[in-house]
Formats: structure tokens, sequence, C-alpha cells
């Protein structure tokens, strides 16, 4: 089965780093883009950023440059989205999704971490 | 940057009945729609790709069309499991991807 999990739910505080994971199985980990998506409490889906695994190639969203690290371990299947210093804002639900190029959609979809920041 | 705007913002319909949602793109571009559902506590489902095709397991009551810059989703004939919120979703080369806001489709 194709599937993408997800690291669980995280409580931070403001100011705090943060790594989550998407470990992906049932195919070709390093052929496939994974992309992350955000959705804040009560909002719509806002694309943050993709990465190759194959070779690593990452392109971010202009909204999202600069505020998130995304990385891959392809070793281990896995995709990583980063902060370095979290803030209140940062507050919503990190999904990573499959890409299809042949589709131009995200095909797959991890389960969601949930991250909350607050003093 | 291509911006997509769903509209209606909710949809209130009952079982049985035929739901069309849009999506218009703020300029044309030379690729595709696709779209997802969304359920409550749950990850997006895809459901339509390349504008018209519907991805593996998807139901025939959903298709997808498009009349230039314009998107439509349609539901010929709801089922309860139907209600959700629905996001269109563009891929072009730069910014690549951007969805719509989402349509909530309710029950009525």
């Amino acid at each position: 089965e194709v599937q993408l999990v997800q690291s669980g739910a995280e409580v931070k505080k403001p100011g705090e780093s943060l790594k989550i994971s998407c470990k992906g199985s049932g195919y070709s980990f390093t052929s496939y883009w994974i992309g992350w998506v955000r959705q804040m409490p009560g909002k719509g889906l806002e694309w943050m950023g993709i990465i190759y695994p194959g070779d690593s190639d990452t392109r971010y969203s202009p909204s999202f440059q600069g505020q998130v690290t995304i990385s891959a371990d392809k070793s281990i299947s896995t995709a990583y989205l980063q902060w370095s210093s979290l803030k209140a804002s940062d507050t919503a639900m990190y999904y990573c999704a499959r890409h299809i190029g042949r589709i131009s959609a995200f095909d797959i979809w991890g389960q969601g971490t949930m991250v909350t920041v607050s003093s | 940057e291509i911006v997509l705007t769903q509209s209606p913002a909710t949809l209130s319909l009952s079982p049985g009945e035929r739901a069309t949602l849009s999506c218009r793109a703020s300029q044309s571009f030379s690729s595709y729609i696709a779209w997802y559902q969304q359920k409550p506590g749950q990850a997006p489902r895809l459901l339509i790709y390349h504008t018209s095709n519907r991805a593996p397991g998807v139901p025939a009551r959903f298709s997808g069309s498009e009349s230039g810059t314009d998107f439509t989703l349609t539901i010929s004939s709801l089922e309860p499991d139907d209600f959700a919120v629905y996001y269109c979703q563009q891929r072009t080369n730069w910014p690549p991807y951007s969805f719509g806001q989402g349509t909530r489709l309710e029950l009525k």
C-alpha cells in the first residue's frame, strides 16, 4: 500500500525549533516529488514547498521562503519540514503529499501533523 | 501569479440534488486544474486531475470541465458522503502550485 505517514502532534513555545517528518512506503520514494501544505485552523490549503528526494532539488513558495526548510533523507524514505524559531502564527496542520508530475496533482496525502505554538 | 477564486463559498443542497462548484483563474494559463475533497479531521483526497479525469476509486457522479479560465466540478446527484469542503488547485511554471480558498458543500 502506498502511504505517507507523518510524525505526531507537537506543542512548542515561541522561539523553539522543530522538525516534523513524512515517511513514504509502498513506492519508489526517490522518484516522486513530495510537497508540504499548511492549513491554519478553520482555513484553506496553502502550498509551502516541494522536494524531489532523488536529488533533494527543493522549491519554495515565495510566502514560505526563508521561513521553513524542507529536506529529505532518501536512505530512510523520509521528508522533513523544519523551523528554526517558531511563532504563534505557525500554529496549523501540516500535510505532506506525493506529487505526480504526469497528472500535475497530489495523489497521496499524509494524515497531517498538528503543530501548536503557544507560550 | 495566478489566483484561483472559488464560488460559492458555501453551497447548501440536499441529497439527490446536483452540485456545481466553480473555480476561476485570474488569467489564462496552459496547465491543468485538480480538485480535492476534504472532510472534517481528514487529509484532502484527490478527486479530479487534468481538469476532467477522475482519480482511481472516485465515483462517476463526480466530473470536471473547463471553459476558458472557468473550471467546474459537478456532482450529478449528491450522496450524504459528499458533504465536505472542495478545493481546486493549479500547476503552472511559477509559483508552481496554488489552491483556491475552498467551497463548503453543506447539507440543506
